[in-house]
């Protein structure tokens, strides 16, 4: 069965230092892999996807089939990156977005 | 302006009592799905549909039910509520079709549920 792992429940930076959000999964097919940032008070929306390689907000992400790891990372913390992080794998032809725990992101002044 | 509502965003019942929390989305997707969020166990989902009268169990579908009578529709019911479903509820939707879509799922605002 998939499973994707967030070890951090809280991770705390200053501002300016860099960010690493851990992610590991679990899967025997070809993953696809996202990150959603849930700000306080509001929805969860898509931050970035392995399939585009894309940064968004100044956050990457590369997919390590070698390590099963897609950690996000941002070498300069903004305080407005104060969120909660959800890693997530889909899977079942796309019809199974299974969800890490989550990581909150505080970025200290 | 493309987007998914719940109804209602609170709501605080009693043991047994059944009720509905709707789900609308106005951007023809085909795909719909229910998810629960709890402190620690991050997201899980309930039920998805990828069509019209198509819907399957996700991870966690015991003691609801869900219908998708219309594309732009998918409620989640609960039949006899009981307090370990109190938590936060997402609905989201996705076009299914077409890798370059990334299948992302956009999600509604949530309702946060407490069952006494």
């Amino acid at each position: 069965a998939q499973r994707v792992t967030q070890p951090e429940k809280l991770l705390s930076v200053f501002k300016g230092a860099p960010v690493e959000l851990k992610c590991n999964y679990s899967y025997s097919g070809s993953p696809e892999l996202f990150w959603y940032v849930q700000y306080s008070r509001q929805r969860l929306q898509l931050l970035l996807r392995h399939i585009s390689r894309e940064s968004i907000k100044g956050f990457t992400a590369d997919l390590n089939k070698g390590e099963t790891s897609f950690h996000l990372k941002k070498p300069f913390a903004q305080e407005e990156d104060s969120a909660m992080y959800y890693c997530a794998l889909l899977t079942g032809g796309g019809n199974k977005l299974t969800f890490g725990t989550g990581t909150q992101l505080k970025v200290e002044l | 302006e493309a987007q998914v509502t719940q109804n209602p965003r609170y709501l605080i019942t009693v043991t047994g009592k059944k009720l509905t929390v709707t789900c609308s989305q106005n951007m023809n997707h085909e795909y719909m799905s229910w998810y629960r969020q709890d402190p620690g166990l991050g997201l899980r989902q309930i039920y998805y549909s990828m069509n019209v009268e198509v819907t399957d169990k996700g991870d966690v579908p015991e003691g609801y039910k869900v219908s998708r009578k219309e594309k732009r529709n998918f409620p989640l019911i609960l039949e006899s509520p009981s307090p370990n479903q109190t938590s936060l509820y997402f609905c989201a939707s996705s076009s299914r079709f077409g890798r370059d879509s990334g299948y992302e799922q956009y999600f509604g605002p949530g309702t946060r549920l407490t069952v006494t």
